[in-house]
């Protein structure tokens, strides 16, 4: 396994344009994150997938803000209508083997998104 | 919610010289990891240490869960020790939501 995998790695956008990014993780882990985080700041939690469905949602993760993980392995979140609060490193994670007590958390390269 | 603080925010050392990060949480935990921060902005995992001691090379880390703090020890700096170090921990084994601290900026000089 490569380990986590996030696409694209850089994202410049117009305000008000709607943009997705991929994340893909390590293919044993049921459990996939999503992070922000800003210049300067550590990263803050976003949501979390435990296989396809989406048991927890930050209060960060405004009514703009949408993510999937439709088969239970790779996992998308779009942004619609960009403003330039946006901006940020989004970060994916994941972590667990069912059966297995550690909960290490594995992080992708991150997305850096720019709203011009 | 948990309160995760770590010291000093900022420290700069000569190449060679041994310095010692602190992470301060206010409630327990059941995950308590240590990454570096690459200047591309990937999280390098260092540590996966809710209690007990382990070493890597020229780091090491020491969690004391019952006192609600970990050590990192970083021996021998060199100048690719360079970049933001954070602890993150998590209080649910159900979710495994990791809540980081603000960070530790170091900059090893040569």
């Amino acid at each position: 396994d490569t380990g986590v995998s996030q696409d694209p790695r850089h994202k410049i956008t117009k305000r008000g344009q709607n943009v997705t990014f991929r994340c893909d993780p390590i293919s044993e882990h049921n459990r996939l994150y999503w992070y922000r985080q800003t210049l300067g700041q550590g990263p803050e939690f976003l949501t979390y997938f435990q296989n396809e469905a989406q048991l927890e949602k930050s209060r960060l993760l405004s009514d703009r803000f949408s993510a999937e993980r439709p088969k239970g392995s790779f996992s998308t979140l779009e942004i619609q209508r960009t403003e330039q609060g946006d901006s940020a490193m989004y970060l994916c994670a994941s972590s667990f083997i069912p059966g297995q007590p550690n909960t290490e958390a594995f992080f992708g390269q991150g997305t850096r998104l720019t709203v011009v | 919610g948990i309160q995760v603080e770590q010291s000093p925010p900022d420290l700069i050392l000569q190449e060679g010289a041994n310095s010692t990060l602190r992470c301060n949480f206010s409630d327990s935990v059941n995950n308590l990891q240590w990454f570096h921060q690459n200047p591309w902005g990937q999280l390098i995992n260092l540590f996966y240490i809710p209690s007990g001691t382990k070493q890597n090379g020229r780091l090491s880390a020491t969690t004391v869960a019952t006192e609600r703090y970990s050590l990192l020890y970083i021996s021998s700096s060199q100048t690719t020790d360079s970049g933001v170090y954070f602890c993150a921990v998590s209080t649910s084994s159900n979710t495994g939501k990791l809540i980081f601290g603000q960070g530790t900026t170091l900059q090893v000089k040569p």
